[in-house]
């Protein structure tokens, strides 16, 4: 069966901080890995990793894809409190006919305390 | 503006009942797809459609049904079918499947 496991389940750090949530795959006919921030309603898109090894970077949030341990890490540096929400790993891929659809892992949840 | 929209926002269903949740988009995209999440579980997909005419169970479609019509329109029914359908539904679009999905703000769907 197709998952992805994100760890941890939830992290409460102070503001300046720097953390790192992972993710774990194993999913038949990988295509992408999609990282995602849920803060309140709709998830919005934060990096797309097809190749391993390269880093995407975008302001304090950057990602790396390690296709060869089947697994991901999205680093936030300098912590503030807006970056409390839910971040969502989703590996694109699947057995069989259905080898287009995303995967989602649970999400962890990031609390900042000022 | 270009966007996905998602009506109702909160929806009140009686037992027995079916409803619908409306889900439209104009970014032109192919793929459409409809996800449920609940408290603790991440987001698990339901049906998705990569053409007109066309869509694909996911992992949990049993009480559900979709059609695709129009490609902006992608609309979800909770049949009364479906045993435990209290949960938030979100629904999404690509350009393509594999890239990247864009999400509406959500249907939270609550069983009185």
């Amino acid at each position: 069966e197709d998952k992805v496991v994100q760890s941890p389940l939830s992290l409460v750090v102070h503001e300046g901080d720097t953390v790192t949530l992972n993710c774990s795959y194993e999913v038949t006919n990988f295509r992408s890995l999609l990282w995602y921030k849920q803060e309140k309603k709709a998830p919005t898109f934060l990096f797309m990793l097809t190749s391993s090894g390269i880093e995407k970077k975008s302001g304090r949030l950057s990602s790396i894809l390690d296709k060869k341990e089947l697994s991901s890490i999205l680093n936030i540096t300098a912590t503030q409190t807006g970056d409390s929400a839910i971040y969502l790993c989703a590996v694109a891929g699947g057995r069989g006919g259905a080898t287009n659809k995303l995967i989602f892992g649970t999400g962890t949840l990031l609390a900042v305390q000022p | 503006d270009g966007g996905i929209t998602q009506s109702p926002k909160y929806l009140f269903r009686k037992e027995g009942q079916n409803v619908t949740l409306s889900c439209e988009q104009n970014l032109n995209h192919d793929a459409m797809y409809w996800y449920r999440q609940d408290p603790g579980q991440g987001l698990r997909l339901i049906y998705y459609s990569q053409i007109v005419n066309d869509f694909q169970k996911g992992d949990i479609a049993e009480g559900y049904s979709v059609s695709r019509e129009k490609k902006e329109s992608f609309p979800l029914t909770v049949t009364s079918a479906q045993k435990n359908p209290t949960a938030f539904y979100l629904c999404a679009s690509s350009p393509l499947m594999n890239t990247e999905a864009f999400f509406g703000q959500g249907t939270r769907l609550t069983v009185v």
